[in-house]
């Protein structure tokens, strides 16, 4: 069975930088396009962006909000997945997602507060 | 960017009965899709993929249908377990969305 978890979350101030991880077992992570997905407190859902598998290029695709400061990647040799959250604003708000392409799994979540 | 929009944005329904939430595309989908379960608190579950596409371990009350444009997530004989914010997703072009969300309420 495969699981998802996500680290990295907290408070930091507007203009402050964070980076989330992903952690990935029971599946072959080299071989997911993965995604980020965020969640505003008492709001929906908001795909952030997705990064394809290195064997079909790992190129990477960003949400309009977030293009410019957000940076996916990812590391097979870890089965980790990473967000780079740059110039952060306070609507960048949300408990942040990582789930496969195709919605198998889901991480459960971390919370990031930009706040000053 | 493709908008979908839920209907109902909420609605309060009583168990063993039959609840259809609808998710409409603003350009046509073919069948790219799918539907998620969120309960509070929790992340969410795929309930639905690609239209119509069953889940393991997801009951067989819950089922989809639709193409292009109009699409309907269907709940049959509810129980108070789907008490929970129901989201349709497309995968059909970049970036991908999310419907606004549909609450149920169990009565």
């Amino acid at each position: 069975e495969g699981q998802l978890v996500e680290s990295g979350g907290g408070l930091v101030k507007p203009g402050g930088s964070l980076r989330l991880s992903c952690a990935a077992s029971g599946f072959t992570f080299s071989n997911a396009w993965m995604n980020w997905v965020r969640q505003a407190p008492g709001k929906g859902l908001e795909w952030v962006g997705r990064i394809k598998s290195e064997t079909d290029g790992g190129t990477t695709d960003y949400a309009a909000p977030v293009k410019g400061r957000f940076t996916i990647s990812r590391d097979d040799s870890k089965n980790t997945l990473y967000l780079q959250l740059n110039s952060l604003k306070t609507e960048d708000t949300a408990v942040y997602y990582c789930a496969t392409t195709g919605g198998t799994y889901w991480g459960q979540g971390t919370l990031v507060t930009v706040s000053s | 960017e493709i908008v979908l929009t839920q209907s109902p944005d909420f609605q309060s329904v009583t168990p063993k009965e039959k609840v259809t939430v609808t998710c409409r595309a603003s350009q046509s989908l073919g069948n790219n899709l799918h539907w998620y379960q969120q309960k509070p608190g929790q992340s969410p579950r795929l309930l639905i993929r690609y239209t119509s596409q069953s889940i393991s371990g997801v009951p067989s009350r819950f089922s989809g249908s639709g193409s292009g444009t109009d699409f309907t997530l269907t709940i049959n004989s509810l129980e108070a377990e789907d008490a929970a914010a129901y989201y349709c997703h497309q995968s059909s072009s970049l970036p991908y969305t999310f419907g606004q969300g549909t609450k149920l309420e169990i009565k």
